[in-house]
């Protein structure tokens, strides 16, 4: 059965790191992408970037470049996204997915359950 | 680039049918035809319905259904049951290696 497990929920204060974790169980963790979609308070999904685990390359939306960290850790088959100075803005839901690897075009069909990340002073 | 537009919200009677729009442009719905559609009740994660424009990954009842003209894709619940009472997302791949995802679409089941 694939699954993508994400971490649990933050509470962080403004200036502070962090990093949120996707553990994928399954399926061929190298053939399929990992991408990251935020969803702020009560507002639309919103494409982060995707990496590509087989070689760690990453790329990044116009809107989060130079923002966040996405990276991979075959290894344990897990995926993360970080922060090194978290804003009062990056309250929100960050849900990781899969795509098959051949293209940025491919669907998402499975998703993680969801990391509620809060960052309040 | 801009979400693609949805409208609000769209209601129906159970039984019946209710299609949402997507509305981008020529270098994001209108150029492809790589439109999703994905669905999320409150407080889940979303859950794929549709991928390439119309076609249905396994275990998706076929009462949901996608099409697209122009720069407007569509999608189409019909016999609508109150399960199906939830958000709906379209996203698109576009211009630049980039996806966009719509605004967002309430489905309220009367």
């Amino acid at each position: 059965e694939v699954q993508l497990v994400q971490s649990g929920a933050e509470v962080k204060k403004p200036g502070e790191s962090l990093r949120i974790s996707c553990k994928a169980s399954g399926y061929s963790f190298t053939r399929y992408w990992i991408t990251w979609v935020r969803q702020m308070p009560g507002k639309g999904l919103e494409w982060m970037g995707r990496i590509d685990p087989s070689d760690s390359y990453t790329y990044y939306s116009p809107s989060f470049q130079g923002l966040v960290t996405i990276s991979t850790d075959k290894s344990i088959t897990s995926a993360y996204l970080q922060w090194s100075s978290l804003e009062a803005s990056d309250t929100a839901i960050y849900y990781c997915a899969r795509q098959l690897d051949t293209a940025l075009a491919n669907p998402f069909d499975y998703w993680g359950q969801g990391t509620l990340v809060t960052v309040s002073s | 680039q801009s979400a693609l537009t949805q409208p609000r919200s769209v209601s129906g009677s159970p039984g019946q049918s209710v299609t949402i729009s997507c509305t981008g442009t020529s270098r994001d719905v209108g150029g492809y035809n790589y439109v999703s559609w994905y669905q999320q009740h409150p407080g889940k994660a979303p859950k794929l319905l549709i991928y390439d424009v119309n076609k249905w990954p396994s275990g998706v009842p076929a009462r949901f259904s996608g099409s697209k003209s122009g720069n407007t894709a569509s999608l189409t619940i019909s016999g609508l049951q109150a399960e199906d009472e939830a958000d709906y997302y379209c996203c698109s791949y576009a211009d630049s290696y980039t996806l966009l995802f719509g605004s967002g679409t309430k489905v309220t089941v009367l």
